[in-house]
């Protein structure tokens, strides 16, 4: 069972805006610790894609955005393409467990 | 460029050992520390451990304390992986990856490409 919690999936239509959340608690999000998004494409490692709960490392589009607001957290996909469709993982710190956790993924299907 | 190009694929019986690297270049590899991330079939990503090249500190998630142990080489600029005796259950895909600190907590930059690791049962 992992710490954070993230939508099983979500689908959206090309062009469209869909959002993934995190929730997590007082150990973690909740403690002010901040939050991590990686992309999985079908088969291939992890990468990251949304540092420091809103910045984007170079080479990541503009249509993916992170926000976190208290312990309310989610990624955006604004414009959704087709090579969008992959899994989605959350990341933060957890202080009581001394842990890197993960969200549970969010898989994203493009209509 | 940052690279970690990890071994290739292992097929294993229970009760074997396994050593599986993780090679790191582009960039000073005692500087950073190195994570080692599982994904069983199907599943998600789960933190196992973590060592600091530069004095080989570790740590372990408790899930992983035990059962498996991460060592580096700052000659060759490689971390390590390994198990004593492999399960069925140690079957999956296992990823290193750098990790960067911030004043907000920690996360990782560069992934290896991944080790698959099976176990018939």
């Amino acid at each position: 069972q992992s710490v954070l919690t993230q939508p099983p999936s979500v689908s959206g239509a090309p062009g469209q805006r869909v959002t993934i959340s995190c929730t997590g608690s007082s150990s973690n999000i909740g403690a002010g610790y901040d939050v991590h998004w990686y992309q999985q494409l079908p088969g291939t490692a992890p990468k990251l894609l949304i540092y420091g709960n809103s910045n984007r490392p170079s080479g990541v589009p503009g249509r993916f955005s992170g926000s976190k607001s208290g312990t309310s957290v989610s990624l955006a996909i604004t414009g959704l393409q087709a090579e969008d469709e992959a899994d989605y993982y959350c990341q933060s710190y957890d202080s009581s467990l001394s842990d890197y956790v993960f969200g549970s993924g969010t898989k994203v299907t493009v209509l | 460029e940052v690279q970690l190009v990890q071994s290739g694929a292992e097929v294993k019986k229970p009760g074997e050992s396994l050593k599986i690297s993780c090679k790191a270049s582009g960039y000073s590899f005692t500087t950073y520390w190195i994570g080692w991330v599982r994904q069983m079939p199907g599943k998600g990503l789960e933190w196992m451990g973590i060592i600091y090249p530069s004095d080989s500190d570790t740590r372990y998630s408790p899930s992983f304390q035990g059962q498996v142990t991460i060592s580096a080489d700052r000659s060759i600029s490689t971390a390590f992986l390994q198990w004593s005796s492999l399960k069925a259950s140690d079957t999956a895909m296992y990823y290193c990856a750098r990790r960067i600190a911030t004043a907000g907590g920690y996360y990782f930059d560069y992934w290896g490409q991944g080790t698959l690791v099976t176990v018939p049962s």
